[in-house]
């Protein structure tokens, strides 16, 4: 079991451009979350998946940010006209079911520049 | 709906003291509680967890954690700490049934020689 998979690793973006953040949950886990962390902030959700349906994205950004699970093998994390302070920690996490704890992944390090 | 508060943001030990990271939640129910680490550049990673049973619950590298329902605490300790302990504890509350944990803010620990 290689756990939750995030690519890539590192990105750096121009401001203005798109980025694309990946996650892979583990097999057989039917709950996928992102996180965002800062220094400043922590910890922040940002949205859920449960079986593939979008369930909760009370975190997210509502302009610039979307999240889509088309399928139970990924889930992406689009980031439209990156700004400075989209620079941050993505993490992507998994779960088997409702009061499972969370798998996380390595995480992707985004800097807008 | 549940919280978290850590109200340590920093914390330092000397090698081999014990520990004591302190968490209460928020929360009218039964919650599930846990207790997540993050060493550097790494995702968070599962200590323990608690929902019923002993109040005592044993985790993973020596820590342990005691439900104190009268005082809505999941503090986390550990009898003697190592260098490699050094890294961000994360307390973290569901409620029953829910797939969505709430995360505190964060202790970081220090761990000096």
């Amino acid at each position: 079991n290689a756990g939750v998979i995030q690519t890539p690793r590192h990105k750096v973006t121009g401001k203005g451009q798109e980025a694309t953040l990946w996650c892979e949950p583990i097999s057989g886990h039917s709950a996928v979350f992102w996180y965002r962390q800062t220094i400043v902030q922590g910890l922040e959700f940002l949205t859920y998946f449960r079986n593939q349906a979008p369930i909760d994205d009370s975190g997210m950004p509502k302009e610039r940010f979307s999240a889509q699970m088309p399928n139970q093998s990924h889930s992406t994390l689009k980031i439209q006209s990156t700004q400075p302070q989209d620079s941050a920690v993505y993490l992507c996490a998994s779960s088997l079911g409702a009061n499972s704890d969370y798998t996380f992944g390595s995480g992707t390090r985004l800097l807008v520049i | 709906a549940q919280s978290v508060t850590q109200p340590d943001a920093r914390v330092t030990v000397s090698e081999g003291a014990s520990l004591q990271l302190r968490c209460k939640y928020s929360y009218s129910g039964t919650p599930y509680l846990f207790w997540y680490v993050q060493y550097p550049r790494q995702g968070l990673q599962l200590l323990l967890k608690y929902y019923s049973g002993d109040p005592v619950v044993q985790g993973v590298n020596g820590f342990e954690a005691e439900f104190i329902k009268s005082n809505s605490s999941f503090h986390l300790r550990k009898a003697s700490v190592h260098w490699s302990d050094s890294a961000v504890y994360f307390c973290a509350v569901s409620r029953t049934g829910g797939y969505k944990v709430v995360f505190g803010s964060g202790t970081r620990l220090l761990v000096s020689p």
